[in-house]
């Protein structure tokens, strides 16, 4: 069974600190996916990235990076000089490949972590 | 593009109602799948379709049903509402032509309230 975790519920930073959600997660497939995506206030989410278990390489858009360790099963967030806009519910996600069977783009979803950055 | 859209917005029902959440996408996305999300708990997967005609059950499948006519709507019916089904529900496409899964669009949402 997969499993994801985000054992940060809430967050709170003030404007232009830099902040890292954790993400952990557990599989027995040995090609999986991760994922991230936001959830702004206004409900719909929106996605940020998709990570292959074959690709350690740690990825850089902006002021987001993400930080990919299989040796720990992590996926950690990192958003720097973060602003008021960053404010959202933030999810890590894991996927099998879509290899048939029951495994198509089914998704599990961590708990979220609320992000507040205050001005 | 409309994307991926949802009605309603806001639902209250009372338990044993049952009704229809509408979902549409106009991405041609092969993928549709519908999620629950409720506090603390992320998004878990009801029920998911791989095209029309085909439709399997995900995480959390009881008390709700689906149907797949088209390629572009995915309806999703609760028979006899029950409080517990009080969630906002989403619904989501993708494409499926390979085997890495694409990221999934997800609609606006819809607040269900059963009292």
């Amino acid at each position: 069974a997969q499993k994801v975790t985000q054992a940060q519920t809430e967050i709170s930073v003030v404007e232009k600190e830099d902040v890292t959600l954790d993400c952990v997660y557990e599989t027995r497939d040995t090609t999986y996916y991760l994922f991230w995506y936001k959830q702004p206030p206004s409900g719909e989410l929106v996605f940020l990235i998709r990570r292959n278990s074959f690709d350690e390489q740690n990825e850089i858009s902006g002021r987001y990076s993400w930080n990919f360790q299989k040796s720990t099963s992590s996926f950690n967030f990192t958003i720097t000089a973060s602003q008021v806009v960053d404010s959202a519910v933030y999810f890590c996600a894991l996927s099998g490949p879509n290899a048939g069977g029951t495994s198509y783009g089914k998704l599990t979803f961590g708990q979220g972590t609320i992000l507040t950055v205050h001005p | 593009n409309a994307g991926v859209t949802q009605t309603p917005k806001f639902q209250v029902l009372k338990t044993g109602q049952s009704m229809t959440l509408q979902c549409a996408q106009d991405m041609n996305h092969e993928y549709m799948s519908w999620y629950r999300q409720d506090p603390g708990m992320g998004l878990r997967l009801i029920h998911y379709s791989v095209g029309a005609g085909i439709t399997d059950q995900g995480e959390v499948p009881n008390g709700y049903n689906v149907s797949r006519s088209t390629t572009e709507d995915f309806p999703l019916r609760l028979l006899s509402a029950a409080p517990s089904q009080t969630s906002v529900y989403f619904c989501a496409s993708s494409y499926l032509r390979t085997e890495t899964p694409y990221e999934q669009y997800f609609g606006p949402g819809t607040r269900l309230t059963v009292t």
